[in-house]
């Protein structure tokens, strides 16, 4: 069964530091998204993509955050300057289309710790 | 703000029975809605999707839609230990995004 390939699994950075979290969405699919995931919280929309441009973005994404497809198969999501509150499990997901009957498959995530 | 509303639970059922999940919606202009399931430490899993009013079957689960009142449900029949996660409430409010609601914890005990 195709799936979302997130890197890394897990990953530690110092506060201020810029991560970059990869995705490699299903091949066939053309909408691509970066979710949130607080411990103990809901799963939170930060972003959508698509045809290589920003769709939506939340509030929570702000100048701190930004998304780039380099390639015909990765998607990332870049953090410039890590804080504390940035810690959470990062998942990417697509889907194949928008709307009526579209549901998203997820990645594995990424768990990001921010010390 | 466009909300989705969940009952944290536990929800608690035994083994084999039928277990009954809620969820409302603020933005009366949802048109599709999603039921996804989470286990511990993973990421969620698309189970079912719906957008017409009334039910929709797959397999031991039942989604149920009522626009009108603005309220979506997932049924699970003979429910098995292996069912026990925390289950996501998710509409898709137009535009392009999905939002979530905080989950329904279910155990089933065998």
């Amino acid at each position: 069964e195709p799936e979302v390939t997130q890197t890394p699994s897990h990953q530690v950075t110092q506060m201020g530091q810029e991560v970059i979290l990869r995705c490699v969405p299903i091949s066939n699919h053309l909408y691509f998204y970066w979710y949130r995931q607080i411990l103990g919280q809901k799963v939170e929309f930060l972003v959508s993509f698509y045809n290589n441009e920003i769709s939506e973005k939340s509030e929570i994404f702000d100048d701190q955050f930004s998304v780039e497809r380099p390639d015909g198969s990765n998607f990332t999501l870049k953090i410039r300057s890590t804080k504390l509150e940035d810690s959470a499990m990062y998942f990417c997901a697509s889907s194949e289309s928008y709307g009526t009957n579209y549901g998203y498959t997820f990645g594995s995530g990424t768990r990001l710790t921010v010390v | 703000q466009k909300e989705v509303e969940q009952n944290s639970g536990p929800l608690s059922v035994p083994e084999g029975a039928i277990a009954s999940l809620n969820c409302t919606y603020s933005d009366r202009g949802s048109q599709s809605f999603f039921w996804y399931r989470q286990y511990s430490g993973k990421s969620p899993e698309l189970i079912m999707s719906i957008y017409s009013n009334g039910d929709k079957e797959d397999g031991r689960f039942t989604a149920q839609l009522n626009k009108a009142s603005q309220y979506v449900s997932l049924l699970i029949r003979d429910s098995q230990p292996s069912d026990s996660a925390t289950y996501l409430c998710a509409v898709h409010t137009g535009g392009f995004k999905t939002i979530f609601g905080a989950g329904t914890r279910l155990f089933v005990k065998a």
